[in-house]
């Protein structure tokens, strides 16, 4: 079956856009995670869902920052007002359950250029 | 709080060569440990988890073993390939039930023929 699958690749927003990020998981995957990945840096936690229960958004670093997963399936970060210092690759991940040791799936990645 | 902190690269070997790639965490409890990697191009993978004090994870080559006392979970390949070009990240999940992954910056390694 397919992957984790993220859209757009890439984006280039202008400052004070708001902008959509989409994520569709692995069928049948319960927990979905977003992390942001800032250049040569690791990927850093955002926020995680279990079906449609978002149950972390700690790593959200402002209210700018949202995310939604209505139906349990497809899940979508959106950023309001974009500022240069939100320019990442926005990382989708998607694993079987929440329990620590269950590999993780991630997407390819949205790569967000504000400019 | 959980940190993990890999050594710097960009590392460059030989083909053939032995890698290591050091990485040491900072965690409560008894995390999980991983090594993800990324190949140019593509998406995070893993490559091998070890989830609990003394575990040796495994996979295409690599190794690393779980070490409680010295809080680390090194990377290790005895004869690396030009195909093993990539980025590697170290990362641990909290012993609480969330799969939260906490990464290492990632270390590059670039292997010549």
């Amino acid at each position: 079956g397919a992957g984790v699958s993220q859209s757009p690749r890439y984006k280039v927003a202008k400052r004070g856009q708001d902008v959509a990020l989409r994520c569709d998981p692995i069928s049948g995957h319960v927990s979905l995670f977003w992390y942001q990945q800032a250049l040569g840096q690791g990927p850093e936690f955002l926020t995680y869902f279990q079906n449609e229960a978002q149950l972390d958004k700690s790593g959200l670093p402002s209210d700018r920052f949202f995310a939604e997963r209505p139906e349990g399936s497809v899940s979508t970060l959106k950023i309001q007002r974009t500022q240069q210092e939100d320019s990442a690759v926005y990382l989708c991940a998607s694993s079987l359950d929440l329990s620590s040791n269950t590999e993780a799936f991630f997407g390819q990645g949205t790569r967000l250029t504000v400019v | 709080g959980n940190s993990v902190t890999q050594m710097e690269g960009p590392v460059t070997l030989s083909e053939e060569a032995f890698l290591t790639i050091n990485c040491t965490y900072t965690a409560t409890g008894y995390p999980s440990l991983f090594w993800y990697v990324q190949y140019p191009g593509e998406g995070l993978q893993l490559l091998l988890k070890a989830t609990k004090a003394d575990d040796k994870g495994s996979n295409k080559g690599f190794e690393a073993t779980y070490r409680k006392e010295t809080t680390s979970f090194h990377l290790e390949k005895g004869s690396v390939q030009v195909s093993d070009s990539a980025v590697y990240f170290c990362a641990l999940t909290s012993s609480g039930n969330t799969g939260k992954l906490i990464f290492g910056q990632g270390t590059t390694l670039q292997v010549k023929p």
